[in-house]
């Protein structure tokens, strides 16, 4: 069975620095691979998605994440993080059973943004 | 173009009394899906929808809830009766179809707490 772990439960950042959040994955084949950010009260949002080719995806809000199949991870980073990305980050893996997909949510990395 | 709508948006109720949910999906999202998540982890799969037809309620405890989809539009997604381990935050979600996993749109979630 499919599963993700997100090594870091919480990480703290500058505003301005850089960010790289770190989700691995285990899954038999090439597996969809997605981020997802929560802010508080709110639903989950896609960042941005990896199904196939380039293994460098550019997502919304300047975010991009890089799959590395060898390392079997799918890290989110971003060059200057801004006060407003302070959020819930998940890492999901997706799957194709049978004839409809199935996504395996990782626990979570919560950031937090010094001003 | 209206998202996820999900009420109440919180709940508070005493275990043992039923409660449910209200999920109306974007229009023309012919998938939907309810999620469990508790606090500090992703969300977990309770039942997914293609239309009016639940292709995945495994994840379901089916002793206590129970779900609907008419006309495979709206959704209700009910228990009874709750129990104190029930409180959580209830997420529905909802994509165009099964062809792109894990390109979900979610609502904003209802948090119940069971005392």
């Amino acid at each position: 069975a499919q599963s993700v772990t997100q090594p870091d439960i919480h990480i703290t950042v500058s505003e301005g620095a850089s960010l790289e959040l770190r989700c691995n994955y285990s899954y038999g084949a090439t597996p969809y691979l997605f981020w997802y950010v929560q802010s508080p009260g709110q639903g989950l949002q896609l960042l941005l998605k990896y199904f196939s080719g380039d293994t460098l995806v550019q997502g919304i809000k300047g975010f991009e994440a890089e799959f590395k199949r060898s390392q079997s991870s799918f890290n989110l980073r971003k060059p200057s993080v801004h006060w407003s990305d302070a959020a819930e980050y998940f890492c999901a893996v997706g799957t194709m059973k049978t004839s409809y997909d199935k996504v395996i949510f990782g626990p979570g990395t919560s950031l937090s943004v010094i001003p | 173009e209206a998202g996820v709508v999900q009420s109440p948006r919180y709940k508070i109720i005493e275990k043992k009394q039923p409660v449910a949910f209200w999920c109306n999906p974007i229009s023309g999202h012919n998938t939907l899906y309810w999620y469990l998540q508790n606090l500090g982890q992703g969300p977990e799969l309770l039942i997914r929808y293609e239309n009016e037809e639940a292709v995945d309620d495994s994840q379901l405890p089916k002793d206590r809830f129970s779900a609907e989809r008419l006309k495979g539009v709206d959704s209700t997604l009910k228990i009874q009766p709750a129990e104190l381990g029930d409180s959580a935050v209830y997420l529905c979600a909802s994509s165009l179809d099964s062809s792109r996993p894990g390109e979900q749109y979610f609502g904003p979630g209802t948090r119940l707490t069971v005392t």
